[in-house]
């Protein structure tokens, strides 16, 4: 079965980090661009960062550039999202999503597999 | 950054019935390259992720029923669902995809009238 699985999400104080983690599987991991998309309580969908397949290429929201810094370790087939001085306006469900191609020079396609996401509560 | 803007907000249709989702971008999202928009529409169902229906504006998603189309080009998008049914109530969202950030639009509540 295809699927990403989201982790590491949890209550942290504002200013503090956080680390979060996704593995791929049933798929090519190396074939795909990859992202972290949120969803804030009641609201929408914000698209929070991309990177290519070979990590080549990373882009990011500008409501997080300069704070969140995401990578991807082929071996491990796992991507990740290491979220610095947090906000409480980062409050949201955080959802990995596949992309259909591998996002080099940060041309993506559409995101075609999603998690279930995991919550990130920033409060004092 | 391209601002998307959806319309309506939200929309009650009876079942049986079209509904019709609009979607506008600031600027073009026209990939020259290929001649594609870069344009995917997404299908949120409560306490569910998102669901991919559309891309390249038009392009349906394997597995996605034919009731659901795609059009337009540029800036101006359309997502059709022909005949409404009770598992279609959900929010729906488009997003482009030509430039980073990308960007969504703020969804549009469809339910049954």
């Amino acid at each position: 079965e295809v699927q990403v699985v989201e982790s590491g999400g949890g209550l942290v104080q504002p200013g503090r980090s956080l680390r979060l983690s996704c593995v791929g599987s049933g798929f090519n991991f190396d074939d795909h661009g990859m992202h972290w998309v949120r969803q804030a309580p009641g609201k929408g969908l914000e698209w929070v960062s991309g990177i290519s397949w070979n990590s080549d290429s990373i882009g990011y929201a500008d409501s997080v550039k300069g704070r969140f810094t995401m990578s991807r370790d082929k071996a491990k087939n796992s991507l990740y999202l290491q979220m610095n001085s947090l906000k409480t306006e980062d409050t949201a469900l955080y959802y990995c999503a596949r992309d259909k191609q591998g996002g080099a020079g940060l041309r993506f396609y559409g995101m075609d597999v999603w998690g279930q996401g995991t919550t990130v509560t920033v409060s004092s | 950054d391209i601002v998307m803007t959806q319309s309506p907000d939200s929309l009650a249709v009876s079942l049986g019935e079209r509904a019709t989702i609009n979607c506008k971008s600031s600027q073009s999202v026209l990939y020259n390259s290929n001649n594609n928009n870069c344009l995917a529409w997404y299908q949120q169902k409560p306490r569910q992720a998102p669901k991919l229906l559309i891309y390249w504006a038009s392009t349906r998603e394997s597995g996605v029923p034919d009731r659901f189309s795609g059009s337009g080009s540029g800036t101006d998008f359309t997502l059709t669902i022909s005949s409404l049914q009770a598992e279609d109530v959900a929010v729906y969202y488009c997003q482009q995809y030509y430039s980073s950030p990308l960007t969504f639009g703020g969804g549009t509540k469809v339910e049954i009238k």
